[in-house]
């Protein structure tokens, strides 16, 4: 199984900040890579997949990119909403796996 | 707007049986594969199980195979999760997603059904 690490485990920033946070494949999965989004208590929210291509109504503060082993999620201009866990997926090769998330604290 | 409703979940004992099933609406159900994703409580997500538009293709992750079983009624517009033999480990919410465009990106999300394992 392909095994996703996401650093750092959490981190804290500020509002207006910028905030990025890395996924790593133990293989390469080309661009098959999705972004989640998770507040506390409520189902994930499908922010980007393709690595870096936005799902619809997602905002143009979140980006990512990157392929084969390493991507990245980029936040910009935080508001108090964005804090919450992140989640990287790959869904190159059965089983899909997830990283183990990025707690994103005030 | 697309909507997938879980429901079935519950506190069940070790080694009994659930089904899970997830009620969709708002696409045309008949043409997008499904996936069940879990999250054990205070963990990380764990994806489980795709199906695909049709039913013919189906996909576990190691540590369900041969215990759950998806499936899917297109008539119905309902997913299903049969899960057998449960373990403690499998308590988790469980999660029903439709997939994009048969790609295996998953793109909306139920609010999930908590399934509950425990004697």
């Amino acid at each position: 199984d392909i095994q996703m690490t996401q650093s750092p485990s959490s981190v804290s920033a500020s509002v207006g900040d910028r905030v990025t946070i890395t996924c790593r494949a133990s293989q390469g999965i080309s661009n098959h890579l999705a972004w989640f989004q998770q507040k506390p208590g409520k189902a994930p929210k499908s922010l980007i997949y393709d690595a870096s291509n936005l799902q619809s109504g997602v905002p143009s503060k979140f980006s990512g990119s990157g392929s084969g082993t390493y991507f990245t999620l980029t936040i910009s201009s935080l508001q108090p909403e964005d804090f919450a866990t992140y989640h990287c997926q790959q869904y190159n090769s059965y089983p899909f796996t997830f990283g183990q998330g990025t707690r994103l604290e005030i | 707007q697309v909507q997938l409703v879980e429901s079935g979940g519950g506190v069940v004992q070790p080694g009994r049986s659930l089904r899970l099933s997830c009620a969709a609406s708002g696409f045309t159900f008949s043409t997008y594969g499904m996936h069940w994703v879990r999250q054990a409580p205070g963990k990380g997500l764990e994806w489980v199980a795709v199906i695909s538009y049709d039913g013919t293709n189906k996909y576990y992750t190691d540590s369900v195979k041969g215990r759950f079983t998806i499936s899917r009624d297109n008539s119905k517009n309902t997913l299903y999760l049969q899960v057998n033999n449960l373990r403690v480990e499998d308590t988790a919410v469980y999660y029903c997603a439709k997939d994009r465009s048969g790609r295996n990106i998953v793109e909306y999300w139920g609010q999930g059904t908590l399934v509950t394992v425990s004697s």
